[in-house]
């Protein structure tokens, strides 16, 4: 089955433990991105990449850090977790980094708490 | 920069039909997403507008008016099921996607 698949999906910690969330994709995609969900504000990309050992940032990426070593794993680095990266993430992928027109396929979801 | 701008909240009844609208500004547009998401779901794909005009799916359409920076979502025969959120999204080059905040719709017997 194609997917998108992150983990952990809800996690607790207190500010300053690093942290990492993964996302695996199954579909060979090219592009995949991060992006954060508060109330009122909507979805916010937060880094994306066009393919291994390609990324760049979105529009809020203070604090958060990623890589891209195999194209099919896409994780996301929180350094020195604050109380103002709770939130809900969710990575997302499509498969040609160059065509806008494709819909991007996204993960469950992970819900960060930071204490 | 951009802007998008959707109304929060809607209500509907089951059967009916309902129009969610969405406006922007931009200053580069490639097309214009529409997703669906429910409660603590991930968002799932609707329909996607590059041109003028109404592209038909089923009970859902959408239509763009690229001249105007207006689309909207119409959802027919209402069902309980597509109480979710509908979150617009603006393609205005290959490495992003900027989403508006969503409307929440709400749908009643």
């Amino acid at each position: 089955e194609a997917q998108v698949t992150q983990n952990p999906r809800y996690l607790i910690t207190v500010t300053g433990k690093k942290l990492t969330v993964t996302c695996s994709q199954n579909m060979n995609h090219e592009y995949m991105s991060w992006y954060r969900q508060d109330p009122g504000l909507g979805l916010r990309q937060i880094y994306y990449s066009m393919n291994v050992e390609v990324t760049d940032k979105g529009d809020v990426p203070e604090g958060y850090k990623v890589s891209r070593k195999e194209k099919r794993n896409f994780p996301l680095i929180l350094e020195s977790p604050s109380p103002n990266q709770t939130s809900l993430y969710f990575c997302a992928s499509r498969g040609t980094a160059y065509n806008s027109n494709q819909p991007q396929h996204f993960g469950d979801g992970t819900r960060l708490s930071i204490l | 920069g951009q802007n998008i701008d959707q109304p929060t909240e809607m209500t509907a009844t089951e059967g009916a039909i309902v129009q969610i609208n969405c406006t922007y500004q931009t200053s580069g547009f490639n097309g214009l997403f529409w997703y669906q998401q429910h409660a603590g779901e991930a968002p799932t794909f609707l329909s996607y507008n590059v041109l003028d005009g109404l592209e038909e799916k089923g009970r859902f359409s959408s239509f763009l008016s690229r001249s105007k920076g207006y689309s909207y979502l119409l959802l027919k025969e209402l069902q309980m099921k597509d109480s979710a959120s509908y979150l617009c999204g603006l393609s205005g080059g290959y490495n992003k996607l900027i989403f508006g905040a969503g409307t929440r719709l709400a749908v009643h017997p």
